[in-house]
């Protein structure tokens, strides 16, 4: 079993929806979250970084982090072609040097 | 730019041959990090450096593998004898601190004919 499972989708939806990407992991000693974006050969570029349980909002970006469920969510809102990448999940614990990164999941968002 | 820098972008190559890849983090970060990535797949460890210590490595990092940062400035990623196998996205990430987040150049792609 991965560290890190994430449905590589494809996830296609209309231009203004409400999209809803999601990360389960089975280490329970991991603290750090984060939400990556990565274009088609280009590298990946940070939308949010949590820290244990809760939800964080950034613009059109939200974060939620559920530890007793060992799953992670990010929902975007108002969706835009430019949304259009795959979005890798990454995690890591509180001690050690590693992270962890799920598969990605690849996003279509049609104009 | 101050972010992340990787060069080259992208690689071409025999089988057999040597390649070395450079990246240069963002100054302030201390942390260093490579990551190699395979087409449909999240990236994958390789190795980590905290100024010049090289503190872990990954299993993944075969004895054709070497990274080094001297001074503790830019790295550099060396494959020798490279093998098909070894055609990815090699990425390089820095970080800020004990527990921040990474920060990704845009990777070297090696392609290994």
């Amino acid at each position: 079993q991965k560290e890190v499972e994430q449905d590589p989708g494809p996830l296609s939806v209309p231009e203004g929806a409400i999209v809803s990407l999601n990360c389960t992991y089975s280490n329970s000693a991991f603290q750090y979250f984060m939400w990556y974006r990565q274009y088609s050969r280009k590298g990946p570029e940070l939308l949010m970084y949590t820290y244990s349980s809760g939800n964080k909002e950034d613009g059109r970006f939200t974060a939620q982090v559920d530890k007793s469920s060992k799953y992670i969510s990010l929902f975007i809102r108002d969706s835009q072609p430019s949304d259009s990448a795959t979005y890798l999940c990454a995690m890591r614990e509180n001690t050690g040097n590693q992270f962890y990164f799920g598969t990605g999941t690849s996003l279509t968002v049609i104009p | 730019d101050t972010g992340v820098s990787q060069d080259p972008r992208h690689k071409i190559t025999k089988r057999g041959q040597n390649v070395t890849f450079r990246c240069d983090p963002i100054s302030e970060h201390n942390r260093l990090y490579w990551y190699r990535q395979t087409l449909g797949q999240g990236p994958e460890f390789l190795t980590y450096f905290q100024n010049e210590a090289q503190l872990e490595k990954s299993r993944l990092l075969s004895d054709r593998f070497s990274a080094e940062r001297p001074k503790g400035s830019f790295s550099t990623l060396e494959i020798q004898r490279t093998e098909q196998g070894d055609s990815a996205m090699y990425l390089c990430a820095s970080s800020p601190r004990v527990h921040g987040e990474l920060f990704f150049g845009e990777g070297s792609r090696l392609t290994v004919l």
